[in-house]
């Protein structure tokens, strides 16, 4: 079955240290994106990558990192430098060519808490 | 830049019928998007329309008009099930990333 995986699901990580959460895509889609949403609130893009080793920052890049070194793969690290980490992190692909939507799938996202 | 507003709330009766409002402002527009999130789980993809008219797809309809900046969402028959987040995202011109409301929880009641 195609589709995007995130793991884990559940994050705690100590005040201070850096976390890299996985996204893994087999729909051969071309761009992906990270979001983080806070409760109540809508998603916000951190970083998007519309092609292998290319990669460009959303609206709240401080304090994150990205790599795309594969077309399927797109982690983000969370780094100490993240005032406010705590949140859900939700990461998208989409098409970016061809006629329709090129919706945005998403993947089942990882809640990390910073203690 | 992107600016989206829609209702933060919005409660209905099961069967009945709800109308989810969404504005925005663009540097860019390449189509609007409308997704279903459950508490804690992921969106999904509901509608999307590019061109002004009413797009109808089962118990859902979207609407836009570009030169007013405003889109709907419909939800017909309402089911407990549609209890949710629904998020307004608009995708600028010149790539492919969204800008998103806040998101209208709608609450249905039987």
């Amino acid at each position: 079955d195609g589709g995007i995986t995130q793991s884990p699901k559940y994050l705690f990580r100590k005040e201070g240290q850096n976390v890299t959460l996985s996204c893994e895509q087999n729909l051969n889609h071309d761009a992906m994106y990270w979001y983080r949403q806070d409760p109540g609130q809508g998603l916000r893009l951190i970083y998007y990558s519309q092609i292998v080793n290319d990669f460009q920052k959303g609206d709240i890049a401080e304090g994150y990192s990205v790599s795309r070194e594969k077309k399927e793969s797109f982690p983000l690290t969370v780094t100490s430098a993240q005032k406010n980490p705590t949140a859900f992190y939700l990461c998208a692909s989409s098409w970016t060519s061809g006629r329709g939507p090129n919706e945005q799938f998403f993947g089942p996202g990882t809640r990390l808490t910073v203690l | 830049g992107q600016n989206i507003d829609q209702p933060t709330e919005m409660t209905a009766t099961e069967g009945a019928i709800v109308q989810i409002n969404c504005t925005y402002q663009t540097s860019g527009f390449n189509g609007l998007f409308w997704y279903q999130q459950h508490a804690g789980e992921a969106p999904t993809f509901l509608s999307y329309n590019v061109l002004d008219g009413l797009e109808e797809k089962g118990r859902f309809s979207s609407f836009l008009s570009r030169s007013k900046g405003y889109s709907y969402l419909l939800l017909k028959e309402l089911q407990m099930k549609d209890s949710a987040s629904y998020l307004c995202a608009v995708r600028d011109r010149n790539d492919y990333k969204l800008s998103f409301g806040a998101g209208t929880t709608v609450t249905v009641r039987a």
